[in-house]
């Protein structure tokens, strides 16, 4: 059974910091992974995917590397900024088109 | 961007009672909707894949005679919660996967349902 971890749980940095958020799961065989934001008491917004064939994405900011067979994937935020204060959850997808979700990383920048 | 909506945003209903949460996608066709479901604090967690005219694939544990999934088009699922108890209060979201193109691979997600069962 695929179990997907994110440390830490929680994090606050002053504005402008870079940081680096963690994902790792347990079973390699994925088709891809994805990063989501998800603000208080709404939906999920998708970040990055990347591809098992891929190594990383990039996106303004945001920057998700993959290393599948180590299971591990990191999300980098640069210049944090408060508009950046969410959840953020890992996702990798697996046969049959499943998710599997970590638990997420509430993430607090302050100004 | 792709956009998938959720009907109602919250709803209140009373134990015994049962309640319809209805999942579109507004501008993009899907063949496979997903219905997830968060505790407070919690991750969510897949409860069932709805596939247009077929029957739902519902995950371990989770009972398909209370949560009713009908994929009747390719841009409406429905997940019907019956006899709702309090302790199927929860936070209820939809994901839709584009048919074609580029984006297949994308799960695009509905804003959410709170559901609080008296």
């Amino acid at each position: 059974k695929q179990e997907v971890t994110q440390i830490p749980a929680a994090l606050s940095v002053p504005e402008g910091e870079n940081l680096v958020l963690n994902c790792s799961f347990t079973d390699s065989a994925i088709y891809n992974l994805q990063w989501f934001r998800q603000d208080p008491g709404k939906g999920l917004t998708s970040l990055l995917l990347i591809q098992s064939s891929q190594r990383e994405q990039t996106s303004g900011r945001l920057n998700a590397s993959l290393d599948k067979s180590s299971g591990r994937s990191t999300l980098y935020i640069a210049a944090s900024q408060p508009g950046d204060s969410a959840t953020y959850l890992c996702a990798v997808e697996t046969s049959g088109s499943r998710l599997t979700f970590g638990e997420g990383t509430q993430l607090t920048v302050n100004p | 961007g792709a956009v998938v909506s959720q009907h109602p945003s919250w709803v209140i209903c009373k134990s015994g009672t049962s309640v319809k949460i209805e999942c579109r996608s507004l501008d993009f066709q899907a063949t496979t909707m997903f219905w997830y479901r968060q505790f407070p604090k919690q991750s969510l967690m897949l409860m069932a894949t709805s596939n247009e005219g077929s029957k739902a694939t519902y995950e371990q544990g989770v009972e398909k005679d209370k949560f009713l999934i009908n994929h009747a088009s390719l841009t409406l699922s429905t997940l019907t919660v019956t006899s709702a108890h309090p302790e199927d209060s929860s936070f209820y979201i939809c994901s839709a996967r584009a048919v074609s193109g580029s984006d297949t691979d994308t799960q695009y997600f509905g804003p959410g349902t709170r559901l609080t069962v008296l």
